[in-house]
């Protein structure tokens, strides 16, 4: 089992819907949890932070964490062709303190 | 601030010869990483630093790959000799803790013929 996991995609969704992007994790210990999204040929950046069980909304932007389930996805709301990218989960795994992080998952957010 | 600074950004090598990557983290970031990302692997954590000690190195893939941090602005990534797998796009990033959200350079695309 992968340490960090995400479905590849791609995920393909209609201007103005909401996508949803799932991440689970092995580490029942895990305590920091992240978003990246990242555009092709350009460097990861960082969307969302979450720390705690529950919904933390940014923006369009809401990221849920149920650690009973080692579980966290990210919601983007209305999305738009501009969101069309590659979305990486990060967590802090127990006795490797640095970010481990998903292989991805690809959005096209088509017009 | 200008960010996290990485040089080159491309690098075309052949097969053997010495590569030199380099960073400058952003000021007052304590941490600094240095990630590889492959299409097969994603990103994978190197090795990173405090306070320019390294800390974990667990994922330097061999004896080929070396990595220093002589002061608080400034890293390399060494990699000597190099070989045809180690073409990857490899990031730098900084940050002021380990488990809070890191800021990452452009990247260093090295490909090694």
């Amino acid at each position: 089992q992968k340490e960090v996991e995400q479905n590849s995609g791609p995920l393909s969704v209609p201007e103005g819907a909401i996508a949803s992007l799932n991440c689970t994790y092995s580490d029942r210990g895990s305590q920091s949890f992240f978003w990246y999204r990242q555009y092709s040929g350009k460097s990861p950046e960082l969307i969302m932070s979450i720390y705690s069980n529950g919904d933390k909304e940014d923006g369009r932007f809401t990221a849920q964490l149920n650690k009973a389930s080692q579980y966290v996805s990210l919601l983007i709301r209305d999305s738009q062709p501009s969101d069309s990218a590659t979305y990486l989960c990060a967590v802090t795994l127990a006795g490797r303190r640095a970010l481990t992080f998903g292989s991805g998952t690809r959005l096209q957010v088509q017009p | 601030d200008a960010g996290v600074i990485q040089s080159p950004r491309h690098e075309v090598t052949e097969m053997g010869q010495e590569v030199t990557l380099r960073c400058k983290p952003i000021s007052g970031h304590d941490y600094l990483f240095w990630y590889r990302q492959t299409m097969m692997r994603g990103l994978e954590l190197l090795i990173y630093f405090n306070n320019n000690v390294p800390i974990d190195d667990s994922g330097m893939p061999e004896d080929r790959f070396s990595a220093k941090m002589p002061n608080a602005s400034f890293s390399t990534l060494k990699i000597q000799p190099s070989e045809p797998r180690d073409s990857a796009v490899y990031f730098c990033a900084s940050s002021l803790q380990e488990s809070a959200g890191y800021t990452f350079g452009s990247g260093t695309r090295l490909t090694v013929v």
